[in-house]
């Protein structure tokens, strides 16, 4: 059974702080790492997607990749009460068609 | 440019009944999925199409069929609905070209009764 594992949370952090979420993923055939955002009610939406080891900046966003860890994080630097929402974290073989998530981190972000 | 679309986006059904889910993309996409969500348990995927004429079961496929029906349209079909398929159901299509990223539908939230 191929598992993606996120601490649910919540994640309380004050604004302006650094949110940091974590995954851990079981299959070592796994090829492609995404982060995922998804407001309450509302579709998941890709903020950053991963291939190699190592650490991937998009704005005020760090995905970080270790695959002898298999380990992937989300850094959210200057966190804002916008960033407020369930991060999934999603893992993928792409021989397989198979993209599995885990189960979501909830954040919080306090004003 | 809609990527894709789902209907309905809320259904009640009773104990029994049958349903159809819609799904449609215009990214010219090859593949198409069919995801579940429940609290506390992420995006369990139930079906998946890597092709027009091609469907094979993902991770929880029981109770449920699919139909593709040309490459732009995957449809979930329940046949006797149960309280346990009681859910936030999503249609995603991957852009294999490109990121591997996931286009999501806004999501059919459906209740069996």
């Amino acid at each position: 059974q191929k598992e993606v594992e996120q601490n649910s949370g919540p994640l309380s952090v004050p604004e302006g702080a650094i949110a940091s979420l974590n995954c851990t993923y079981s299959d070592r055939g796994s090829q492609s790492f995404f982060w995922y955002r998804q407001y309450s009610g509302k579709s998941p939406e890709l903020i950053m997607s991963i291939y190699s080891n190592g650490d991937k900046e998009d704005g005020r966003f760090t995905a970080q990749l270790n695959k002898a860890s298999q380990y992937v994080s989300l850094l959210i630097r200057d966190s804002q009460p916008s960033d407020s929402a369930t991060y999934l974290c999603a893992v993928n073989d792409y021989n397989n068609n198979d993209m599995r998530f885990g189960a979501g981190t909830r954040l919080t972000v306090k004003p | 440019n809609a990527g894709v679309t789902q209907t309905p986006k809320f259904q009640v059904l009773k104990t029994g009944q049958s349903m159809t889910l819609q799904c449609a993309q215009d990214m010219n996409h090859n593949s198409m999925y069919w995801y579940r969500q429940d609290p506390g348990m992420g995006l369990r995927l139930i079906y998946y199409s890597a092709s027009e004429g091609t469907t094979d079961k993902g991770e929880v496929p029981n109770g449920y069929n699919v139909s593709r029906l040309n490459k732009r349209e995957f449809s979930l079909r329940l046949e006797s609905a149960a309280p346990s398929q009681t859910s936030v159901y999503f249609c995603a299509s991957p852009d294999r070209t490109n990121t591997g990223e996931l286009f999501f539908g806004e999501g059919s939230r459906l209740t069996v009764l």
